[in-house]
């Protein structure tokens, strides 16, 4: 199993506060990424990250940020949370093969 | 970024049928990943295609490269009701594909 974390697991939240999800690995991977995913749908690519310092934006990257301070830690950032972020926030690393955190389900009222 | 298109978007089965999906990019790719979510799961790795006309096997299933590295396929032979899930290709900057869902009749 691989070890890479996520927390909240769960997050209901109200318009307009600002949210940290948080994701950590213990593998050591360089290569991090956010994905934002609804139930049963496509996985849309938010961040990326191939090391220390070093962050980019996928497609879905306008209302959040990321930053990469620590190989292991990537959080990412919603700056003011809206009802349109209900979702999962997927978040994983990659060395050979992708490794899938268990996801943060947000639901924001 | 490069984008993959994956098909059929749903696909529905009787157990023993077989089953495929199709990844197809318009760009060469170094690399294509595929991965299984089961409902209510996050996706997992199944496995990494990187050379041309590539074909790799895992009991029931076949993946396949495409000889100019644009396209792949994911073939389940004889499918069960534990291969329901979600199928996804992912292109080698992790950017995926919208996934093919299946279902199994038993």
């Amino acid at each position: 199993e691989a070890d890479i974390y996520q927390t909240p697991r769960y997050l209901v939240i109200g318009t307009g506060k600002k949210i940290t999800l948080e994701c950590s690995q213990t593998m050591g991977h360089d290569k991090m990424y956010w994905y934002q995913q609804d139930p049963g749908m496509e996985l849309h690519l938010i961040h990326y990250s191939y090391g220390v310092n070093s962050t980019e934006k996928g497609d879905l990257s306008s209302e959040s940020t990321v930053s990469r301070i620590r190989t292991e830690h990537f959080p990412l950032t919603l700056e003011s949370a809206r009802p349109s972020h209900t979702s999962q926030y997927l978040c994983a690393s990659r060395g050979y093969e992708q490794f899938f955190g268990p996801g943060t389900r947000l639901t924001v009222l | 970024g490069q984008q993959v298109m994956q098909i059929p978007q749903y696909q529905h089965v009787q157990e023993g049928e077989d089953f495929t999906t199709y990844c197809n990019s318009s760009t060469t790719l170094s690399n294509i990943q595929w991965y299984k979510q089961r409902p209510g799961g996050h996706p997992v790795f199944l496995i990494q295609l990187v050379k041309s006309g590539e074909v790799k096997k895992q009991k029931r299933l076949t993946f396949q490269f495409g000889e100019a590295k644009k396209n792949s396929s994911l073939h389940i032979t004889a499918t069960q009701t534990t291969d329901v899930g979600t199928y996804f290709c992912a292109a080698d900057d992790m950017r995926f594909g919208a996934g093919t869902r299946l279902t199994v009749k038993p």
